[in-house]
């Protein structure tokens, strides 16, 4: 079956444009996270979603940035005013239930360059 | 809170030659444990996890990894490295069970492997 997919796989972007990223995760799965992977910070978790509960966005680095889980499915992590800083891999992952031994399955992740 | 550390980001071998990769962790709750492997432009791909039970965890590739509580280390072995070996390697201790599975990821160690 297929595995979780992310788009774009690459984005360039100016300073101060808004990006969209786009998760697609595995099908039922019904726990979804967002990562990002930076040289400076490395991976560092940034928002999860569990079914029809609030998610957790302890992680999200500032209030530029936002996420969004629509039908339990497809997620888009959004950054607002994008700062270079905001250059790193954002991964998505899902898996059956947010379990603490279950498995994350990882896409291939979004490549963000800012300008 | 927890935290993981990996000694060395980069770790060179020979083909053959022992694969060990090293994992301490701080956790104020049993930890789950987990092994991950990135290879360039890719997600990351789970090769072992530690969850309660034997302490020894065997994973995909000939890797396994040994789960020390007195010494917080969840330490990764291969006993012949392969040129298919070389790759990022990513130790992870999953957050609070109430809190979802967040994960909290080492820095990372990449391996080199030499002909």
């Amino acid at each position: 079956g297929a595995g979780v997919s992310q788009s774009p796989s690459n984005k360039v972007t100016e300073k101060g444009k808004d990006v969209e990223l786009r998760c697609d995760p595995i099908s039922g799965h019904t726990a979804l996270y967002w990562y990002r992977q930076s040289l400076g910070q490395g991976l560092e978790f940034l928002i999860y979603f569990q079914g029809n509960s609030a998610p957790d966005k302890s992680g999200l680095p500032s209030d530029r940035f936002s996420a969004e889980r629509t039908g339990g499915s497809v997620s888009t992590l959004t950054i607002q005013r994008t700062q270079q800083e905001d250059s790193a891999v954002y991964l998505c992952a899902s898996s059956w239930d947010s379990g603490r031994s279950v498995e994350q399955f990882f896409g291939p992740g979004t490549r963000l360059t800012v300008l | 809170a927890q935290s993981v550390t990996q000694l060395g980001s980069h770790v060179s071998v020979s083909e053959g030659a022992l694969v060990l990769l090293r994992c301490n962790y701080s956790s104020s709750v049993p930890p789950y444990l987990f092994w991950y492997v990135q290879y360039p432009n890719q997600g990351l791909q789970l090769l072992l996890k530690y969850t309660t039970g034997a302490t020894l965890v065997k994973g995909i590739n000939g890797f396994e990894a040994e789960f020390k509580k007195s010494e917080t280390s969840f330490h990764l072995t291969k006993p012949s490295a392969h040129m298919s070996d070389a790759a990022e390697y990513f130790c992870a201790v999953s957050g609070y069970k109430a809190a979802g599975n967040k994960l909290t990821f080492g820095g990372g160690t990449r391996v080199l492997v030499k002909p």
